[in-house]
This record gives C-alpha cells, structure tokens and sequence, in this order.
C-alpha cells in the first residue's frame, strides 16, 4: 500500500511555465519533506514542513504543507531547465509510530525544455 | 561539514555473494537509516538505528542486515545476493529520530548483482 500519492508522476513543460506537484495521503505526518535527485545521485533536501498550514518559499519554489499535514504541494514558477530533475516527497513519522522511516511518494520525473 | 558519505560508490557481484556496504555519517548525527531505491519500486525503507540500536526495520527479508558502532558508523550487508537486489542503497543521517528533524541522504552506492 502506497502511503504517500504523489502526482504527477511525469511533467515536460517548457522554460517559463508554472507547475505544481502534488503529494496526497490518508495518513498523518509529523514532517513532509521534498527531495531533488539527479540521476546516480542521492536525494538532496530541499524543505522540511512541520507544521500544519505552513507554507515555505525557496526562491521560486514554494511548497506548502496542508492543514491536516496530509498532504503537501510544491509550486514552481518559471521553471528553468535547471530544474529538471526528480522530485521526490516523503512524509516521516506516519501514525506517530515510525523512528527514521521515511514514507517515500513515487517522484515527479519534471523535464523542462529551453 | 561534510555530508554523508557512502562507500563504495559502485560495486558489481556474483549471484549468492554477499556485500558489505559502509556509511559515515554526518559528524554529530546519531539516527542512520537505510533505504533501497530501484526503478520499479522506487524508495524503500530498509531499517534505521540510533545508539547502536535497530529501532525500525522495513519490509525485507533476513538476508539484509546492519549494524551501528559506537561512532554512529553505520553498516549493512546483503547476503546470497539475488538479481533483484540490484539497486541503489541509499544511507541518511539525522541527529536524532522524530518529529521534524531533518533526514539527510548520502549520495548511495551503486549495486549490480549478475
């Protein structure tokens, strides 16, 4: 069973367009977190959201944890072919119980053509 | 302050071999896990340790195991090594387990079982 929804699972847009990445579960997080991997490269945190409601901005990335810290968001403005990368969501302490366990969404493959 | 560091970076084996995979962690962090990353599957949570102790383990059999030493260095070994257990293992640090504390990732190492 897949805890965290992540959606889309593929994005091709071009240079100067807005998107939005969705990261949607039944369960209850402590932290939601997103990643950026390029390939043969490990994860590189981008944000991590802990409180329900909370929206953070980085530079043309905002992402934003829901009320219910079910679900989280991340918007990009004006992607640039730098950002091509995956993106990944992962949502820790899932039903309080979990110690170290990251619940992984599926990743946004986002390609953006100049 | 370096990061997470995971050796080897890249590793081919033989079918019923075993393999011992290293990760230091980022100086001060006590909590390492491990995750296994594959195309179809995506991340996966192997088990993660604090103190020198497992406190969570993810849904893989027995032959993959770990170890944590006094200097929050962390191990895992793969025994009988299957095709299927080609991947990407990936090791994060954090400096304690819970809520909102940040999970940084190593770059991975890179392994092919023919």
């Amino acid at each position: 069973t897949q805890l965290l929804e992540q959606s889309p699972q593929f994005l091709s847009i071009q240079e100067g367009e807005n998107l939005t990445v969705y990261c949607n579960s039944s369960s209850v997080f402590s932290s939601l977190q997103w990643y950026r991997q390029e390939p043969g490269e490990g994860p590189v945190l981008l944000v991590t959201v802990v409180t329900g409601g909370e929206v953070k901005k980085l530079k043309r990335l905002t992402f934003q944890f829901g009320d219910a810290r079910k679900d989280s968001s991340l918007h990009i403005t004006a992607a640039q072919p730098g950002d091509t990368g995956l993106y990944l969501c992962a949502g820790d302490g899932a039903g309080g119980t979990s110690y170290g366990k990251l619940t992984f969404g599926q990743g946004t493959i986002l390609t953006v053509h100049p | 302050k370096a990061g997470v560091t995971q050796t080897p970076r890249y590793l081919i084996k033989t079918r019923g071999q075993q393999v011992t995979l290293s990760c230091s962690p980022i100086s001060g962090h006590r909590s390492v896990s491990w995750y296994q990353q594959t195309p179809g599957q995506g991340l996966q949570f192997l088990f993660e340790y604090f103190s020198e102790t497992q406190r969570n383990k993810g849904n893989f059999p027995g032959r993959f195991s770990g170890r944590q030493f006094s200097n929050s260095r962390s191990e895992m070994n793969v025994s009988t090594l299957e095709l299927g257990d080609s991947a990407l293992y990936l090791c994060a640090s954090s400096l304690v387990a819970g809520s909102g504390n940040t999970i940084y990732f190593g770059e991975g190492s890179w392994l092919t079982v023919v």
